[in-house]
């Protein structure tokens, strides 16, 4: 069965510190993708970034990075020099080949990050 | 262009009564989300629409919920008799082609409270 796991509800973190999200995903199809959602005050679902299963390597995109590992079945994402913007609710997410597109999401984490 | 519009931003409606919830995908995207989001039941897939067919309602969580796509544009969730446990943010996606790991475009959604 598919099933996608943020362990941490909340976080918070006082501006510029690092902080990693932690993602676990559970899933039989060996093609997948996965997905990190940002969910900002205002409601509206951000995307951020697309693995797909076959492409283990890491990715930077400014103070964002994201680390891949199927050995853990894990998709983390790394806020580098956290600033109060990066406050919302960050949502992982997990597509399987054989499952339509559907997207299952994990239950979000909460960044708080105060100045 | 225009992102995913949403319509009504809020509804507050009496228990026992039906409701209908639009969504305006991006122009030329083929296919169409509902997704919901409640504190209890998390970010939870509900109905995905390619062109106006349905081939995967399997969230509908009752036989209350029905949603239709006209014109391989704008759909309408319906929710007949609405329950109070129906009270979550209804969210509308897009994607261009609806194939597995294209990124979904999220409207803003709309909030329903039953009362």
């Amino acid at each position: 069965a598919q099933k996608v796991t943020q362990a941490q509800t909340e976080i918070s973190v006082v501006e510029k510190e690092d902080v990693t999200l932690d993602c676990v995903y559970e899933t039989r199809d060996t093609t997948y993708y996965l997905f990190w959602y940002k969910q900002p005050p205002s409601g509206e679902l951000v995307f951020l970034i697309r693995r797909n299963s076959f492409d283990e390597q890491n990715e930077i995109s400014g103070r964002y990075s994201w680390n891949f590992q199927k050995s853990t079945s894990s998709f983390n994402f790394t806020i580098t020099a956290s600033q109060v913007v990066d406050s919302a609710v960050y949502f992982c997410a997990l597509s399987e080949a054989e499952n339509t597109d559907k997207l299952i999401f994990g239950t979000g984490t909460r960044l708080q990050v105060f100045p | 262009g225009a992102g995913v519009s949403q319509s009504p931003s809020n509804k507050v409606t009496e228990k026992g009564k039906d409701v209908e919830l639009r969504c305006d995908p991006i122009s030329g995207h083929t296919a169409l989300y509902w997704y919901r989001q409640s504190l209890g039941q998390g970010l939870e897939f509900l109905i995905y629409f390619q062109g106006n067919s349905a081939p995967d309602k399997s969230g509908l969580p009752s036989d209350r919920f029905s949603a239709e796509r006209t014109g391989g544009s704008v759909s309408t969730l319906t929710i007949q008799r609405t329950q109070q446990e129906d009270s979550a943010v209804y969210l509308c996606a897009s994607s261009l082609r609806g194939i597995v790991g294209e990124e979904q475009y999220f409207g803003p959604g709309t909030r329903l409270t039953v009362t």
